[in-house]
């Protein structure tokens, strides 16, 4: 069954800390990750976009990594800020003549002062 | 960046009337759009794919009476929401794939919160 799984469901910090997002996916044949920040009560906003290839890409300070092996990727933020307090969400295509998106369910992060 | 609006943001309505919902491509013709509902402290649920000038495809479970697509044009889709009830109170979601990107890549609208009272 494809699936895809983010950990941890939320997560506060402080502002200028790092941090670190995760995303397990059971999702095949694998075709492409992408993670998004949906601020609340907003449509989500692409942050990287990784194919089978690629390992890792940043946006700024985000910076995240792709491990098809082991189906695992992460997101990292450098020196949150405020701004960074959203839902991140991990998104995996498959690539089955069409393409099939599967949703994580997110991670809240809380970035406080 | 690819813009992708939606109108209204917010709207009430009562039970047992029809709402509209409009996406729209701003700087790209879309041939493709995604609807998603999504609720609170939840990921998106696709509901259907639209494609232009053709019937939208719904995914499982989605009522296709109830939820009516319509992607007359290469810049606008529409969702309407028939004989709303409560249960339908969500934020919708549109998304749209730029033919010329990948075709993964989709960009998402602002949302529209529906609230039926």
């Amino acid at each position: 069954k494809n699936q895809v799984e983010q950990s941890p469901q939320s997560l506060i910090i402080l502002e200028g800390k790092n941090c670190t997002l995760q995303c397990n996916y059971t999702v095949s044949p694998f075709s492409n990750l992408r993670w998004y920040k949906q601020d609340t009560g907003r449509g989500p906003v692409s942050l990287t976009i990784m194919t089978f290839s690629e390992n890792t890409k940043s946006n700024g300070r985000y910076t995240a990594t792709l491990d098809a092996d082991t189906k695992q990727s992460s997101l990292h933020i450098t020196a949150s800020q405020l701004s960074d307090s959203a839902s991140y969400i991990c998104v995996v295509s498959a690539k089955t003549g069409g393409f099939k998106t599967i949703f994580g369910a997110g991670t809240r992060l809380f970035v406080k002062a | 960046g690819a813009v992708v609006s939606q109108h209204p943001s917010r709207v009430i309505c009562k039970s047992g009337t029809s709402v509209k919902i409009e996406c729209r491509s701003l700087d790209f013709q879309a041939t493709t759009m995604f609807w998603y509902r999504q609720f609170p402290k939840k990921s998106l649920m696709l509901m259907a794919t639209s494609n232009e000038g053709s019937k939208a495809t719904y995914e499982q479970g989605v009522e296709k009476d109830k939820f009516l697509i319509n992607h007359a044009s290469l810049t606008l889709s529409t969702l309407t929401v028939t004989s709303a009830h409560p249960e339908d109170s969500s934020f919708y979601i549109c998304s749209a794939r730029d033919p010329r990107l990948e075709p993964y890549e989709q960009y998402f609208g602002p949302g529209t919160r529906l609230t039926v009272t």
